[in-house]
């Protein structure tokens, strides 16, 4: 049985500083992705990390991917307030949207 | 493009009364699932569909049933409601990538 691990589960920042969240998995895949949460709304999609070595940036926001490994790193820059959410990672482990989610991480930026 | 469609909102529900979560997409996806999620627990699949009139478990079905007789439409429902079904249920399709796209999500209380 696949299980994908968060961690921290709790994350309490300084804007400004920079951080990482990670996601270890427990079986091959090199599928893997990033959501955010806000509090009472939807999974809005962040990345998408196909093949191992993955590196894609948005803003503050940088996701790698290291399938030898299995893990993969949500690196924060800088932290601003409104990066404030919960982060789920997702691993496809039969490359058929199946997604398997890790137990996601609350972020909170304090100013 | 309205992306993919749940309805309700929220719902109240006592023991034992049965009903039907709806779920829409436009987005011509063969690929459409339904999660729930509970706190800390990350999401669970409770079923999904890889295409019109093929239907499968993920994780969590007992209790559930799901029928998909069009590509658009791929409805949840409870059988006879539980207090442990109390969770935010989320519809969601899936394209080639593995990516998800999700629906606003449906808020169901059981007393």
């Amino acid at each position: 049985e696949l299980k994908v691990e968060q961690n921290p589960l709790f994350l309490s920042m300084q804007e400004g500083k920079n951080y990482t969240i990670y996601c270890n998995y427990s079986t091959t895949s090199d599928r893997l992705y990033w959501y955010r949460q806000d509090p009472g709304k939807s999974l809005e999609s962040l990345f998408v990390l196909l093949s191992n070595g993955a590196v894609k940036q948005e803003g503050r926001l940088m996701a790698s991917l290291d399938t030898k490994a299995r893990l993969s790193t949500l690196h924060i820059t800088a932290a601003v307030h409104d990066l404030s959410a919960t982060y789920f990672c997702a691993v496809d482990p039969e490359y058929g949207n199946k997604l398997v989610f890790g137990a996601g991480t609350i972020l909170r930026v304090k100013s | 493009n309205a992306g993919v469609t749940q309805t309700p909102k929220f719902q109240v529900l006592k023991t034992g009364q049965s009903m039907t979560l709806q779920c829409a997409q436009d987005m011509n996806h063969e690929y459409m699932s339904w999660y729930r999620q509970d706190p800390g627990m990350g999401l669970r699949l409770i079923h999904y569909s890889v295409g019109a009139g093929i239907t499968d478990q993920g994780e969590v079905p007992n209790g559930y049933n799901v029928s998909r007789s069009t590509t658009e439409d791929f409805p949840l429902r409870l059988l006879s409601a539980a207090p442990s079904q109390t969770s935010v249920y989320f519809c969601a399709s899936g394209g080639s990538t593995g990516e998800l796209f999700f629906g606003e999500g449906s808020r169901l209380t059981v007393l």
